[in-house]
């Protein structure tokens, strides 16, 4: 199985600040690689797809990077509707393994 | 625009089986995409679990592959999931959802729903 390992598992920020979130492989998934934010009781959202690309209806203050064995998200301008926890997940192959979370407080 | 919506036991015994089933609207359950299952215990992060398509084809995670079935209902428009011999490390979020295009990204997600082994 290819593991997915995020860091930090949680960091602190205030509105406006720009947060970076890494994730690493365990091997070379190419860009097969997409991210999800997830709110509070609900249900995760597709924010990334293909290691760079913005889902549609995404905001513009999301973007990402990478190829291979590392990514990065990266939130400018972060909102009120951003304190959330993210996740990374492969998509090279099966199981589909997801990163084990990040959560973004208000400081 | 497709809707997934879980349903099944909120809470089930230990040893038994857990099934939910996923009801999906907007869209047909028989088109390219992998329908899949994903949980999430009580304070944890998501784990996948397995995917089905529309002709029974699976892949599950090799943890619980001798207890995971993932199935799909096309007359009904809804896939299933079954899970036996549960225990307590089973209680979960358990959520259903799409998944589309050569990217494979989980692009609509039903709301979730709470089991409990007890």
């Amino acid at each position: 199985d290819i593991q997915m390992t995020q860091s930090p598992s949680s960091l602190s920020a205030s509105i406006g600040d720009r947060v970076t979130i890494t994730c690493r492989a365990s091997q070379n998934i190419a860009n097969s690689l997409n991210w999800y934010r997830q709110k509070p009781g609900k249900a995760p959202n597709l924010l990334i797809y293909a290691a760079s690309s913005l889902q549609s209806g995404v905001p513009s203050r999301f973007s990402a990077s990478g190829s291979g064995t590392d990514f990065t998200l990266t939130i400018s301008n972060l909102q009120a509707e951003d304190f959330a926890t993210y996740y990374c997940q492969q998509a090279y192959n099966t199981p589909r393994t997801f990163g084990q979370g990040t959560k973004v407080e208000i400081k | 625009q497709v809707q997934l919506q879980e349903s099944g036991p909120a809470l089930v015994k230990p040893s038994g089986t857990l099934s939910l089933t996923c009801a999906v609207s907007g869209g047909s359950i028989s088109s390219s995409n992998w329908w899949t299952w994903v949980r999430q215990p009580p304070g944890k992060g998501l784990e996948w679990l397995g995917e089905v398509l529309h002709s029974g084809t699976t892949n599950y995670i090799p943890s619980l592959k001798s207890r995971l079935a993932i199935s799909v209902d096309k007359s009904k428009n809804q896939f299933s999931l079954n899970l036996r011999s549960v225990t307590a490390a089973d209680t979960a979020v358990y959520f259903c959802a799409r998944v589309t295009g050569d990217r494979l990204v989980f692009d609509s997600w039903g709301q979730g729903t709470l089991v409990t082994v007890s």
